[in-house]
């Protein structure tokens, strides 16, 4: 069965330095999804996107964050200069609408 | 926007006995979704539903729109089944972002 993937699994970075996480969606999926889940913390929505432009974003998606679509096959999330608090698991979701949606395994990101 | 309670937070069980989680939502919805947390930190979609019932294997889900509220039930249930159990709703009109509730923590002991 198709999956979402996700690249890497864990990422250490520094804090102020930029991140790049990256997606994998399944292949015939139209709308994408990153969530975020702080360590012990309920998983939260950050932005949807689809047909190339984001569809709606959270509050939590400030200018920090971009997404990105940049060749039909992969969709990242990069934060400009991370902050302590963006240490957690990010999860790419995508689904072909109205449709239960598919995750991938997450990326830990730890700031230090 | 919608807020979304799950009870319990926590249960135990043992091996055998027949589980159920429950689920409130606070503003109506197309569907609810039911969502698997693998203590990895994996997430898997159990159902998606927007009436009724519906059944995979020993689990079963139910929702009743009219009083906001949907139930997880897990028959038989085994130590395998221990996970994080997640109710999440999409906004109105359908295609976008979940709002999750906290899940439930479920271990089921041999």
């Amino acid at each position: 069965e198709p999956e979402v993937t996700q690249t890497p699994s864990h990422q250490v970075t520094q804090m102020g330095q930029e991140v790049i996480l990256r997606c994998v969606p399944i292949s015939n999926h139209l709308y994408f999804y990153w969530y975020r889940q702080i360590l012990g913390q309920k998983v939260e929505f950050l932005v949807s996107f689809y047909n190339n432009e984001i569809s709606e974003k959270s509050e939590i998606f400030d200018d920090q964050f971009s997404v990105e679509r940049p060749d039909g096959s992969n969709f990242t999330l990069k934060i400009r200069s991370t902050k302590l608090e963006d240490s957690a698991m990010y999860f790419c979701a995508s689904d072909r609408g109205k449709q239960p949606q598919h995750f991938g395994d997450g990326t830990r990101l730890s700031i230090l | 926007k919608n807020e979304v309670e799950q009870s319990p937070q926590n249960l135990t069980a043992q091996e055998g006995e027949f589980i159920t989680i429950n689920c409130s939502y606070s503003v109506g919805i197309s569907a609810l979704h039911w969502l698997q947390q693998h203590p990895g930190g994996g997430i898997v979609s159990l159902f998606m539903l927007s009436s009724g019932k519906k059944k995979h294997g020993r689990l079963i889900a139910t929702i009743n729109i009219q009083e906001k509220h949907s139930s997880l039930h897990i028959t038989a249930s085994h130590p395998r089944d221990s996970a994080v159990y997640i109710c999440a709703v999409p906004p109105w009109g359908g295609a976008d972002g979940l709002t999750f509730g906290k899940g439930t923590h479920l271990i089921i002991q041999p």
